[in-house]
């Protein structure tokens, strides 16, 4: 257990409107990501944090913006939610050379 | 664009078999990781190889890292029921580790 926990872990939501998925973690660790899980593309980068009110963005970015104004606390999202974005969200953090990974947020856009 | 590609896509074996899954990847690399994933759950990390080493062993694994050929294995023996999941690799870019980009994974099946 990497003291990773992500909420809501299931959601549905409507077309057009925002959407935040939380990841907590306990490890004190610099670096957070938010990946995201489709079928035929694997895992995603959309972005990630290396401190405090530092975040970059990955590759699949549009449509998404975060927040980390905690160590422990990273945010995604969505503000105005497509169904594009319908998905498994897995927030994840990096200790030493190793990534570690939440149980993932079931997202349905309707 | 993805930066590992897993070899095959499925896979279905016998229990007690051996499993081999392969991965290639386009640019250089600090280190190569495989990850495994239950259905529904998130990733597991299993083991890391890195970019001086050639072969590395945990357990029932076994990686492989061929970085003239930008390719690396993983074989899993005496495969157990429990060992069904998906796999897969990522790598860092050459600069770091602070962003893995994962494959789209090899989904194994072991039959009892």
């Amino acid at each position: 257990d990497a003291g990773i926990t992500q909420s809501p872990r299931h959601k549905v939501t409507e077309t057009g409107t925002p959407v935040t998925l939380r990841c907590h973690q306990t490890e004190n660790h610099r670096y957070m990501y938010w990946y995201r899980q489709d079928p035929g593309h694997g895992l995603r980068l959309i972005h990630y944090s290396y401190g405090v009110k530092d975040t970059d963005k990955g590759e699949v970015s549009d449509g998404y913006s975060v927040s980390r104004s905690k160590t422990e606390d990273f945010l995604l999202t969505l503000e105005s939610a497509t169904s594009s974005q319908t998905s498994v969200y897995f927030c994840a953090i990096m200790g030493w050379d190793t990534i570690y990974f939440g149980e993932g947020s079931w997202l349905t856009v309707v | 664009s993805q930066q590992g590609e897993e070899d095959p896509q499925a896979l279905s074996i016998q229990e007690g078999e051996n499993a081999t899954m392969n991965c290639s990847y386009k640019t250089s690399i600090n280190n190569l990781q495989w990850y495994r994933q239950n259905s529904g759950r998130g990733l597991v990390h299993l083991i890391l190889i890195r970019s001086n080493e050639r072969e590395k062993h945990s357990g029932r694994l076994r990686v492989t890292l061929d970085t003239s050929k930008k390719s690396s294995s993983l074989l899993i023996t005496a495969s157990r029921a429990a060992d069904t999941a998906s796999y897969f690799c990522a790598t860092d870019l050459n600069f770091g580790n602070e962003k893995l980009t994962f494959g789209t994974g090899t989904r194994l099946t072991i039959i009892p």
